[in-house]
């Protein structure tokens, strides 16, 4: 069955940097893109960013633009989110989420990994 | 970017109700528009895709309509699983973007 779990979260310092990590089974992880959909304690869902299935495409929301870097290692089966200069609106939990195609609809998800930056 | 937009932003409804929640998107999807289930401590899961088709293994109960700006989803004979948090979401273009959600809990 399909299954994508993250890791890498955890408790950081303002302007410090983090590297997210999500490990996909049960599917040809190459031939689908791939995103990272995050959310605030308490609030909706905010779309990160999404890549393609072999990288070739990059998408950023406007307020990762610049801070975040998504990337993936296919040979890995691995999907990544390297994430600058954290502030406190960085603060959510990350989920890695499967698309089978770029704009598509969002069909499986992580079970999610806590960010929290705090000083 | 398109905005998404959902009302009402919570509602309070008994079993075996019918219920619909409406989502509008600031400008023309086509059908391009996405609904999401999400229960507390849980990830969110989809139930209905490009407007109107039903994701495998959500209950028939679950229905969308819509396209261009204007979207609902309907749960019919509503069950206990269903009190939940639904969120809407557009594919039509990048960035994504998600409606701010639906609170449904029980009356």
């Amino acid at each position: 069955q399909v299954q994508l779990v993250e890791s890498g979260g955890g408790v950081v310092q303002p302007g410090r940097s983090l590297r997210l990590s999500c490990i996909a089974s049960g599917f040809t992880f190459n031939s689908y893109a791939m995103h990272w959909v995050r959310q605030a304690p308490g609030k909706g869902l905010e779309w990160v960013a999404l890549i393609s299935y072999d990288g070739s495409k990059i998408f950023y929301s406007d307020s990762v633009k610049g801070q975040f870097t998504i990337s993936r290692d296919n040979s890995k089966n691995t999907l990544f989110l390297q994430m600058n200069s954290l502030t406190a609106e960085d603060t959510a939990v990350y989920y890695c989420v499967r698309s089978y195609d770029t704009l598509d609809y969002l069909d499986y998800w992580g079970q999610g990994t806590l960010v929290s930056v705090s000083s | 970017d398109i905005q998404m937009t959902q009302s009402p932003s919570s509602l309070s409804a008994s079993v075996g109700d019918r219920l619909t929640i409406t989502c509008r998107a600031s400008q023309s999807i086509s059908r391009y528009l996405n609904w999401y289930q999400q229960k507390p401590g849980e990830a969110p899961k989809v139930l209905i895709y490009t407007a109107s088709s039903l994701q495998s293994g959500v209950p028939s109960r679950f229905s969308g309509r819509g396209s261009g700006t204007d979207f609902t989803l309907t749960i019919s004979n509503l069950q206990p699983e269903d009190f939940a948090t639904y969120y809407c979401q557009q594919s039509y273009t990048s960035p994504l973007t998600f409606g701010p959600g639906t609170r449904v809990d029980i009356k």
